[in-house]
């Protein structure tokens, strides 16, 4: 299975800031018809998770520009330009290359300093 | 508008069963694959398993640790998902939400195995 390891897992960021959480993969996400299948999710306190990025870069429905993905192979990383309040919660990221089964990161707590 | 609602979850003994529902709305339910993953308390994300769409035969994926204990079915009819549970373990205890493809997701529903 591919192993996929977040970094930082607690990440405390000021009000305005930018924030960033790295996303290792065991193996390249790379598939055979040349797209990348990693996903980043936002899961608020008491909510169900969301998705805010597919295939690394690519912004689903209704997400701020505030939120952006970059990396490629088995680097990866999710970046917020200025953090709100609204973003407090835990982000996964997750890769659908090699599946079964799809495998997540630990999970990275963002919290307002 | 797309909707997921899970219910079925519940209070059960090491080696029962649950049956737990996904009743979906506002999306073609045929045209997608359809996933459940689970969440323990104050865990992180484990996918569970997959039915994929019409056009891949609804063909199913379990993680190794649900694999020959849970059966993911659906009815496109309904437009319902279904998650049978058998011989439950407490390591099951979980929010158990499903989602279409990964970008909706349910609001989840509770499992609760102890004796």
């Amino acid at each position: 299975d591919v192993v996929m390891t977040q970094s930082p897992l607690s990440l405390p960021v000021t009000l305005g800031q930018p924030a960033s959480i790295s996303c290792r993969s065991s193996q390249s996400l790379v598939y055979s018809d040349g797209n990348t299948y990693l996903s980043w999710f936002q899961q608020r306190p008491g909510q169900s998770p969301r998705r805010l990025i597919y295939k690394v870069s690519n912004r689903d429905s209704g997400v701020p520009d505030r939120f952006s993905g970059s990396g490629s192979g088995t680097d990866f990383t999710l970046k917020i330009s200025r953090v709100e309040a609204d973003d407090v919660g835990v982000y996964y990221c997750m890769q659908g290359t090699h599946w079964p089964p799809f495998t997540f990161g630990q999970g990275t707590k963002l919290e307002i300093k | 508008e797309v909707q997921l609602v899970e219910s079925g979850g519940g209070f059960v003994q090491p080696g029962g069963s649950l049956r737990l529902s996904c009743a979906a709305s506002g999306f073609i339910f045929s045209d997608y694959d359809m996933d459940w993953v689970r969440q323990a308390p104050g865990k992180g994300l484990e996918w569970v398993g997959r039915t994929r769409d019409k056009a891949n035969s609804y063909t199913t994926e379990y993680a190794a640790s649900v694999k020959g204990r849970f059966i993911i079915s659906r009815d496109d009819s309904d437009n319902s998902l279904y998650l049978q549970m058998n011989s439950l373990k407490t390591e099951d205890t979980a929010v158990y939400y499903c989602g279409r493809d990964f970008d909706y997701w349910g609001q989840g529903t509770l499992v609760t195995v102890s004796s």
